[in-house]
């Protein structure tokens, strides 16, 4: 079945130590986004790349940065991670920015 | 940002019962609404969307109700089940962008 992957479903880093999320997906979709939610709050969208044209959220903190190496990968790389960081990360993509079809999430703890 | 929100944070329904989740939208423009539904430790699945050029839409036990006049949207379940229990999340299609809603969070009672 097409789906969109998310590894690892759980990270545990330190504070401040380098950390990197990737998605993966076999829908053949254009446009693949990057949420942060947190315990009972909507998504927030950090980034997305349509094709391979980067489009950044004015909020989205300089620590997140993203990589997108080919259409069926991007990756989520999370520089120096603060307690604040912790969250569900979650990966969506979809054709030509209409539906957008989400992975399972990974859950990303600080200590 | 666009305001996409709901108005009730919690329902709790009897199993059996049908339930109704309420959004309200503020953007006009707005052409394309989506309902996700997602459980505990997992990402947003798509339910039911709903274009703006019609009012109802339905799915298998759930139909989608949009008033554009008031500009709400509506989700109802019927014959709620305990693996109904989740938090759903109405999105607005503005542009090329989704705004998610606050989420209402869904209870069945056995």
């Amino acid at each position: 079945d097409a789906m969109v992957i998310q590894n690892p479903r759980y990270q545990v880093t330190q504070f401040g130590k380098p950390v990197t999320l990737s998605c993966s997906q076999t829908l053949n979709h254009n446009v693949m986004y990057w949420y942060q939610q947190k315990s009972s709050q909507a998504p927030k969208l950090l980034f997305h790349y349509y094709d391979k044209d980067f489009n950044n959220e004015a909020d989205t903190p300089d620590n997140f940065q993203s990589r997108r190496p080919n259409t069926s990968f991007c990756f989520l790389d999370i520089r120096s991670p603060g307690l604040g960081d912790a969250a569900m990360y979650l990966c969506a993509t979809s054709l030509t920015g209409g539906t957008q079809y989400f992975g399972p999430g990974t859950r990303l703890l600080v200590l | 940002g666009e305001s996409v929100g709901l108005h009730l944070p919690t329902l709790s329904v009897q199993e059996g019962d049908n339930s109704i989740i309420n959004c309200a939208y503020s953007n006009s423009a707005s052409d394309y609404f989506i309902w996700y539904k997602q459980e505990s430790g997992k990402g947003p699945q798509f339910i039911i969307d709903i274009r703006s050029n019609m009012d109802k839409r339905q799915g298998q036990r759930v139909t989608v109700l949009l008033n554009k006049t008031v500009k709400h949207l509506s989700l109802q379940i019927a014959a709620t089940q305990p693996g109904d229990s989740a938090v759903y999340f109405c999105a607005e299609f503005t542009g090329n962008q989704f705004y998610f809603g606050t989420g209402t969070s869904l209870t069945v009672i056995p």
